[in-house]
């Protein structure tokens, strides 16, 4: 069975700092990897994915990702993080197979919090 | 334009009434979900459909019941409403099944059962 970790309920950073949200995961196979975020009270945005090529990942709002293989992580990161990254992200998971449907399994989500 | 949009945002109804939430996509996509996200948050898959057949049916009691007239659309239907059904619930599609292609959310029903 596939699964994903978010270790960290909560992440607080300083405004203008780099920012690190971790992920780690276990599938079978190949893995096709995710974030999103979700805004209050709202839907779940798409970031960046992982599915094969480049293990460093560039995605919306200057987000990026380093997919890490003999880790089993997908750390989502971001040079210098604004109060309005302020939000809640998943990780989430899909492993590759030649047949059959994989359901994306999501991490439980880690909270980032930017503080001013 | 709303690419994923669901109806209603919020519904308030009682314990033991039958309720829909209805979702409709204008992507194009062939596949389509419904996620229940709870009150941790914690966002998990109930179906998933595509070109309106049933691909994904986790464990989710019998009262919930999907609906997709064609790939575009995807209603969910609850009969016999509980307090446990309460939660925050999203519809979401996305392009080839089995792919690394990512999912599009709509802005989710908040239900509440009384």
């Amino acid at each position: 069975a596939q699964s994903v970790a978010q270790p960290e309920d909560q992440v607080n950073v300083a405004e203008g700092n780099p920012l690190t949200v971790k992920c780690t995961y276990s599938v079978s196979g190949n893995p096709y990897l995710f974030w999103y975020v979700q805004y209050p009270n709202r839907g779940l945005q798409f970031l960046l994915k992982y599915i094969t090529g480049d293990n460093l990942v560039k995605g919306s709002y200057g987000f990026e990702a380093e997919f890490n293989k003999s880790q089993t992580s997908f750390h989502l990161k971001k040079p210098s993080a604004l109060v309005s990254d302020s939000a809640l992200y998943f990780c989430a998971v899909r492993g590759a197979r030649r047949r059959g449907y994989q359901k994306v399994t999501f991490g439980t989500g880690t909270k980032l919090q930017v503080i001013p | 334009d709303t690419a994923v949009s669901q109806t209603p945002k919020y519904l308030v109804t009682q314990m033991g009434n039958d309720k829909s939430i209805k979702c409709e996509q204008n992507l194009g996509h062939d596949t389509m979900y419904w996620y229940k996200q709870d009150s941790k948050k914690f966002l998990k898959i109930m179906f998933s459909y595509n070109n309106k057949e049933l691909i994904i049916n986790e464990t989710v009691p019998n009262r919930f019941s999907p609906k997709s007239p064609d790939k575009a659309h995807l209603n969910l239907h609850i009969n016999s409403l509980e307090l446990g059904d309460s939660a925050v619930y999203f519809c979401a599609s996305s392009h080839i099944v089995g792919e690394g292609t990512e999912a599009f959310f709509g802005q989710g029903t908040r239900l509440t059962v009384v």
